[in-house]
């Protein structure tokens, strides 16, 4: 069964870290970017990071950059997000999304149920 | 960036008809946008892929089209199932973005 489920999200004060993951199975994971995508409370999808097949290349919005790292283990099929100094406007449901075989081009076929991250004092 | 802008952000429409949502790039992106639904409380869907292919398991009455600047998404005949929220997203270059959305609801 093709899947990916998410883990990690919780309350965390502003300033604070969480580490959210990603578990894929039924695909060859190693063959396909992988992405994470947030969404805050009533309001629409945000695009957050992509990670290249072999982890070798990464970007990020800008919203995020230099506080989030994205990095995925290929022998555990499992996909990482490190949030560092979390601010409230980073409280959102986190999706893990597969890309394609390509960097570019290809929509998000499959996507986790979500993990919610409130950052809250 | 580019920017997606998607018209219009709400839809009152009844079972059957024909809806036209509208999504706009800021710049050229050739065909690499991509439309998904979503319904509340749950992970977005894949629709279409590359402006106009339809995603393998996604009923055909769900079409796109478009390049360049101006892409559609129609619904053909509106089904009870599709009252959901509707997002554009390009996939020509990073940063990717979504649009803003369309919530379908019912009239």
């Amino acid at each position: 069964q093709v899947q990916l489920v998410e883990s990690g999200g919780g309350v965390v004060q502003p300033g604070g870290s969480l580490r959210l993951s990603c578990a894929a199975s039924g695909f060859s994971f190693s063959s396909y970017v992988m992405h994470w995508v947030r969404q805050a409370p009533g309001q629409g999808l945000k695009w957050v990071a992509v990670v290249w097949y072999d982890g070798s290349n990464n970007y990020y919005a800008g919203s995020v950059k230099d506080r989030f790292t994205i990095s995925r283990d290929n022998t555990k099929n499992t996909l990482s997000l490190q949030m560092n100094s979390l601010r409230a406007d980073d409280t959102a449901v986190y999706y893990c999304a597969k890309g394609g075989g390509r960097p570019l081009g290809d929509g998000f076929d499959i996507w986790g149920q979500g993990t919610l991250v409130t950052v809250s004092s | 960036d580019i920017q997606l802008t998607q018209s219009p952000s709400f839809l009152s429409a009844s079972v059957g008809d024909r809806v036209t949502i509208t999504c706009r790039a800021s710049q050229g992106i050739s065909s690499h946008l991509a439309w998904y639904q979503q319904k509340p409380g749950k992970a977005p869907n894949l629709l279409i892929y590359g402006a106009s292919a339809l995603q393998s398991g996604v009923p055909s009455r769900f079409s796109g089209s478009g390049s360049g600047t101006e892409f559609t998404l129609t619904i053909s005949s509106l089904q009870p199932e599709d009252f959901a929220s509707y997002y554009c997203q390009h996939l020509n270059s990073y940063p990717l973005t979504f649009g803003g959305g369309t919530k379908v609801e019912i009239k």
